[in-house]
């Protein structure tokens, strides 16, 4: 089975950097996603990870570590406008649909 | 990019009555797609995976009989919940995927409300 842990919710300040992070356990992994989803909207593709390593683009950047079962989401530069859910999601091998974590609730202040 | 959309983006209905959710993919041919439902300040529940030409495939505990599901052609799929009830009110998304893409384009969601 898959079982997705994030944190809940986190606050930041505009224009600082904070990292959300996402640990999974899953019996076969093929790939972890990041979606950012605002309240009401539908989520919207942020990364994507299958190799070790960091994944940078533009503002956001993504990191895996397989062996240890852990991902984080970085965002720099915060905007107000990035005050939203973060949505953490695993592909299992075989299978074509995403399994999602919770979601981090970030909410960016002044 | 991708673009799915969903119609209606909302709806309210009677208990009792059934209610009809289209997904389609714009621009590209989906292979396969996936129906979600999200309660408030929940995450992504995937409810069924609908290839084309075939048989929806259902997750644990999700009634086949009352949410139906048909994929017709490869850029249309259709959820239909039958006898609707006020603890199926939900937000429901769907996303599509294709063989050159590794991730799921959303649509914009549905939100049921059932009086």
């Amino acid at each position: 089975g898959q079982n997705i842990d994030q944190p809940t919710e986190m606050t930041a300040t505009e224009g600082a950097i904070v990292q959300i992070n996402c640990t999974y356990q899953t019996s076969g992994f093929n790939g972890l996603f990041w979606y950012q989803q605002h309240a009401g909207e539908a989520p919207t593709f942020l990364s994507y990870n299958v190799l070790d390593g960091l994944e940078e683009k533009g503002r956001f950047s993504s990191f895996l570590s397989r062996s240890k079962g852990y991902s984080y989401l970085l965002l720099k530069e915060l905007q107000m406008k990035d005050s939203a859910s973060y949505l953490c999601a695993v592909r299992h091998t075989g299978r074509r649909a995403l399994t999602f974590g919770s979601g981090t609730r970030l909410q960016v202040q002044p | 990019g991708a673009v799915v959309s969903q119609h209606p983006s909302w709806v309210i209905c009677k208990s009792g009555t059934s209610v009809k959710i289209e997904c389609r993919s714009l621009d590209f041919q989906a292979t396969t797609m996936f129906w979600y439902r999200q309660f408030p300040k929940q995450s992504l529940m995937l409810m069924a995976t609908s290839n084309e030409g075939s048989k929806a495939t259902y997750e644990q505990g999700v009634e086949k009989d009352k949410f139906l599901i048909n994929h017709a052609s490869l850029t249309l799929s259709t959820l239909t919940v039958t006898s609707a009830h006020p603890e199926d009110s939900s937000f429901y998304i769907c996303s599509a995927i294709t063989g050159y893409h590794n991730e799921q384009f959303f649509g914009p969601g549905t939100r049921l409300t059932v009086l």
